[in-house]
C-alpha cells in the first residue's frame, strides 16, 4: 500500500461526458502528478501540482483539467469524452518541491469510454 | 521524450539473477538514473537511484558505468513476482518539480 488513494477504481461512461477522478496523496506529501497510461502510449504524464499550484505540464489535453485543494486532494476533470480517452489514469504523490524521484504512485483509475 | 534506451522484454529463470540493462548516452552530470517497476497495471513501484555510485537496497542493485552512459538493475534472486515492467528514467534532481518521464520499459519475465 503506497498510502496514495485513488477513487474511483473503475468507471463506464458514455462519448461526450465529463468525469471527475480524486486522488489522495500521501500525508505530508504536497505535490501531486497526474499520469495516464493507454495500451498504445504507456505511462504519460499529464500535470503537476505542489500545495495547491501547477508546476508542470506534460501531454494534457484542454479538455482536461485539474486541481488541487487546500487538503491537497487533487482531481482530475475529463470533458468532451472520447473513445480514445479510455486509460488507466495514475495518482502519484511525493514530499516535496524539489523531490528526490521517489513517486508513490496509486492503484490508478480506470477509464471506459463507450 | 525518453532518454533512455532499454531492450523490450527479457526472461530469466527462478532463483536467477535477472540483469536488466539501459542505455542512456546522453546524461548530463545532474541527472540521476532511477528504476521503476509495474506489476500487470498496478500503479509504478519505486525500486532504487544513483548518480554515479552503485547502490544497493533490500529490492535491488543499480551498477552505473564510470562513464554514466549506461546502468543495469540486478535483481540478486528473481521469484515469479518480479515479473513486471521494468522502467529506466534519467532525472534532474536540481530541477524544481520535474516529472518522471516513463519510456517503454523492459517486461521481465521469469519463468520456474
Amino acid at each position: 500500500d503506497s498510502g496514495v488513494t485513488q477513487t474511483p477504481k473503475h468507471l463506464i461512461t458514455a462519448t461526450g461526458q465529463r468525469v471527475t477522478l480524486r486522488c489522495s496523496p500521501r500525508s505530508g506529501d504536497l505535490s501531486v502528478y497526474w499520469y495516464q497510461q493507454s495500451l498504445d502510449q504507456g505511462l504519460q504524464f499529464l500535470i503537476q501540482y505542489y500545495n495547491g499550484e501547477e508546476r508542470a505540464k506534460g501531454n494534457i489535453l484542454e479538455r482536461f483539467s485539474a486541481q488541487q485543494f487546500p487538503d491537497l486532494h487533487s482531481e482530475l476533470n475529463l470533458s468532451s469524452l472520447e473513445l480514445g480517452d479510455s486509460a488507466l489514469y495514475f495518482c502519484a504523490s511525493s514530499q516535496t518541491r524539489t523531490n528526490t524521484g521517489e513517486l508513490f504512485f496509486g492503484e490508478g483509475s480506470r477509464l471506459t469510454v463507450l | 521524450d525518453a532518454k533512455t534506451t532499454q531492450p523490450p522484454s527479457m526472461d530469466c529463470a527462478e532463483g536467477r539473477a535477472a540483469n536488466l540493462p539501459c542505455n542512456h548516452s546522453t546524461i548530463s552530470g545532474n541527472e540521476y538514473v532511477y528504476w521503476y517497476r509495474q506489476i500487470h497495471s498496478q500503479g509504478p513501484q519505486y525500486i532504487i537511484h544513483g548518480l554515479k555510485n552503485n547502490e544497493t537496497n533490500e529490492m535491488a542493485s543499480l551498477i552505473i558505468t564510470e562513464d554514466r552512459k549506461s546502468s543495469t538493475l540486478i535483481l540478486p534472486h528473481a521469484t515469479l513476482r518480479d515479473t513486471a515492467v521494468y522502467y529506466c528514467i534519467v532525472r534532474d534532481n536540481n530541477q524544481a518539480g520535474t516529472a518522471l518521464i516513463f519510456g517503454k520499459g523492459t517486461t521481465l519475465s521469469v519463468s520456474s
